[in-house]
């Protein structure tokens, strides 16, 4: 059974760095048969796909967010993280780490969700 | 690639068949998923390429469509149906959306 659990501090202030950590459980982060993302969810619960992390290091991003985010892994502890600076009382969110899976029509699918993380913009 | 789901919420009671309508603003193919998240728990896959529902999904759950009109129909709705449920897109990399969601509550 795969299993996702977010950490990371709940409250952060503007102009500084969000950062999450996405232990996983269940399977491997250095698989090749799966990716790893991180999706947020607003108070008025508007979905956003963050960005996805492959098992080479490469990452894509939201463009929305690209120019503020980070997205790495580390094998050797089977975890992943989430880096997001600058941020802004807009960046408040439930953030949630994901698996990224393709099926074999090529569609893309979030199929194991963390809990989330409830992340905190404010001074 | 904006998906825009219709009605924003709906009401019915346990034994209804509901219908969930998502549309995508251009042809998307069969590039779209259907989750369903419960107060305070993370979105969980239902169907994917359109209309394959995930492991341990009634079969009362369907998906339908093609290029910009889609459709998720609960048949027999169940009291663990009621929930809030969101279409997602992956036809557009490198930005993967979602619907604003439905809300499915109890009449």
């Amino acid at each position: 059974q795969v299993q996702l659990q977010e950490s990371g501090p709940g409250l952060v202030r503007p102009s500084e760095t969000l950062s999450l950590n996405c232990t996983v459980s269940g399977a491997s982060v250095s698989s090749g048969s799966s990716y790893w993302g991180w999706i947020r969810q607003s108070p008025e619960k508007h979905l956003e796909w963050i960005g996805n992390i492959f098992y080479s290091g490469g990452a894509i991003y939201n463009p929305s967010l690209k120019s503020r985010v980070t997205i790495s892994g580390d094998l050797s502890k089977n975890h992943f993280s989430l880096s997001l600076n600058s941020v802004t009382a807009a960046d408040t969110a439930i953030y949630y780490c994901v698996r990224v899976e393709t099926t074999y029509g090529g569609v893309v699918l979030f199929d194991y969700w963390g809990q989330g993380a409830l992340v905190t913009v404010s001074s | 690639i904006q998906m825009t789901q219709s009605p924003s919420s709906l009401s019915a009671s346990v034994g209804d068949s509901v219908t969930i309508t998502c549309r995508a603003s251009q042809d998307i193919g069969a590039y779209l998923s259907w989750y369903q998240q419960k107060p305070g728990k993370a979105p969980k896959l239902l169907i994917y390429d359109v209309s394959k529902l995930q492991g341990g999904v009634p079969s009362r759950f369907s998906g339908s469509g093609s290029g910009t009109d889609f459709t998720l129909a609960i048949s027999g709705l169940q009291s663990e149906d009621f929930a809030t449920y969101f279409c997602q897109q992956s036809y557009g990399p490198p930005v993967y959306t979602f619907g604003q969601g439905t809300k499915l509550e109890i009449k």
